[in-house]
């Protein structure tokens, strides 16, 4: 099936600073996704991306659809304690099955 | 409760024993999708269910059971349940429309231990 890889699996960061992370498939996706999950509860909704190219803001996030449809990534700007979790890219093609990243997990150090 | 709520949160059993999984969500999305999550593999899927009496395997389906009744409910059954199946099981929803509001929306999860 397809897969995903997610990186960096962990990042430890300052208070502030820019944070980036990607996701490569070895297939092409019709839709990226970026999910936010906190300890102890579900993934959460952050950025959806429909259009290869599309470069998409919400907030300090920004999210892009690689142009090869094969890949995204998510910038958060300026990052703040509460930005820590783990953080997951998920494609779809063009059926209902959505592959899922393994996941980067972000420590926010103040 | 509005939205997607999963039962019950945390769950310990023994290997061979049926477990079923509930989830119930109060949008009256079209599709509903089981996952689970383990270390260093994300989030696979299930099994996933397009509208009331049809499902679909997922990506892990062998030893899991599913059913959708009605639009609402989507009960997970893990028939003789391996130490394999310990995980953390998530229920999503969303509806048949795409778009950025519409995509899938997580219930908070079972924490299911098999021993």
């Amino acid at each position: 099936g397809q897969q995903l890889n997610q990186s960096p699996q962990s990042m430890f960061i300052q208070e502030g600073e820019d944070v980036s992370m990607n996701c490569t498939s070895s297939s092409i996706f019709n839709t990226w996704l970026w999910y936010k999950q906190d300890p102890g509860e579900g993934p959460v909704l952050l950025i959806a991306l429909y259009k290869a190219g599309e470069l998409t803001s919400n907030g300090r996030l920004t999210a892009q659809f690689g142009i090869t449809r094969k890949d995204s990534f998510l910038n958060i700007s300026a990052s703040i304690p509460s930005d820590v979790g783990i953080y997951f890219c998920a494609g779809r093609d063009w059926g209902n099955d959505m592959r899922f990243g393994a996941g980067t997990r972000l420590t926010v150090k103040p | 409760d509005a939205g997607i709520t999963q039962s019950p949160r945390y769950k310990i059993t023994e290997t061979g024993r049926q477990v079923t999984l509930m989830c119930h969500q109060t949008w009256s999305h079209s599709y509903m999708f089981w996952y689970r999550q383990d270390l260093g593999h994300g989030l696979r899927l299930i099994y996933y269910s397009a509208a009331a009496d049809i499902t679909d395997k997922g990506e892990v389906s062998d030893g899991y059971v599913v059913s959708r009744s009605k639009t609402e409910n989507f009960p997970l059954t893990l028939e003789s349940a391996t130490r394999s199946q310990t995980s953390v099981y998530f229920c999503a929803s969303r509806d048949k429309r795409e778009s950025s509001y519409n995509e899938q929306f997580f219930g908070p999860g079972t924490r299911l231990t098999v021993l």
